[in-house]
């Protein structure tokens, strides 16, 4: 069974840069599948940040593309999140996911990281 | 891009009805690229629907999704205390590749 858990800073301060991680089990980031981030502000819906194929190509959110980067460590099976210049409307739950057999809908989810931005 | 409209906001039912979620698209889609999920309080959400009318591993059948173009809809036909949550329709867009998601529906007991 494919298990994802995402790791990383509970607190950043405004205009830092946000890094997690996502650790995965059960499937290999190497082999196949799309990997994403999405985050969820408290009391509100779901943003998809952006997503990484096995082979590295990325694709972004257009509201977040400047500040984002995800990118894969093969080595330790896991992928991550960076987010520069953060703000308090980037407090939220941050969850990675990864896509399902068929594609376009994400099947597995991590637990989810509250990430919270203050001084 | 695409915007996801879900109607209603809020549903308010009793155990054993029947639900029906709306999830309408600004500009026609491909009805592989739609999917519902469901999330509970503190939880990460569960994808339940994919393609617009499949149902993810483990779903009950007392789920089902349709509909095609711009309309979908996904039905729980007898509703079970655990189904009160809130509902999220999602879609994949090719210009740019991106997942857009809905607003969201609160199923409440009634």
């Amino acid at each position: 069974q494919v298990q994802l858990q995402e790791s990383g800073p509970g607190l950043v301060k405004p205009s830092d840069t946000l890094s997690l991680t996502c650790a995965v089990s059960g499937a290999s980031v190497s082999r196949d599948k799309w990997w994403s981030w999405v985050r969820q502000s408290p009391g509100k819906g779901l943003e998809w940040i952006g997503e990484i194929c096995h082979c590295g190509i990325t694709n972004y959110n257009p509201s977040l593309k400047s500040r984002v980067t995800i990118s894969l460590d093969k080595s330790k099976n896991q992928f991550s999140l960076r987010l520069t210049s953060m703000t308090a409307a980037d407090t939220a739950t941050y969850y990675c996911t990864r896509d399902g057999d068929r594609g376009y809908s994400l099947a597995f989810w991590g637990q989810g990281t509250l990430v919270t931005v203050s001084s | 891009e695409n915007v996801l409209t879900q109607s209603p906001g809020t549903l308010s039912l009793s155990p054993g009805e029947r639900a029906t979620l709306s999830c309408r698209a600004s500009q026609s889609v491909n009805s592989d690229y739609l999917a519902w999920y469901q999330q509970k309080p503190g939880q990460a959400p569960r994808l339940l629907i994919y393609g617009a009318s499949n149902r993810a591993t483990d779903i009950p059948d007392r789920f089902s999704g349709g509909g095609s173009a711009t309309d979908f809809t996904l039905t729980i036909s007898r509703l079970e205390p655990e189904d009160f949550a809130v509902y999220y329709c999602q879609l994949y867009g090719s210009s740019p590749p991106m997942y857009t998601f809905g607003r969201g529906t609160k199923l409440e007991i009634k």
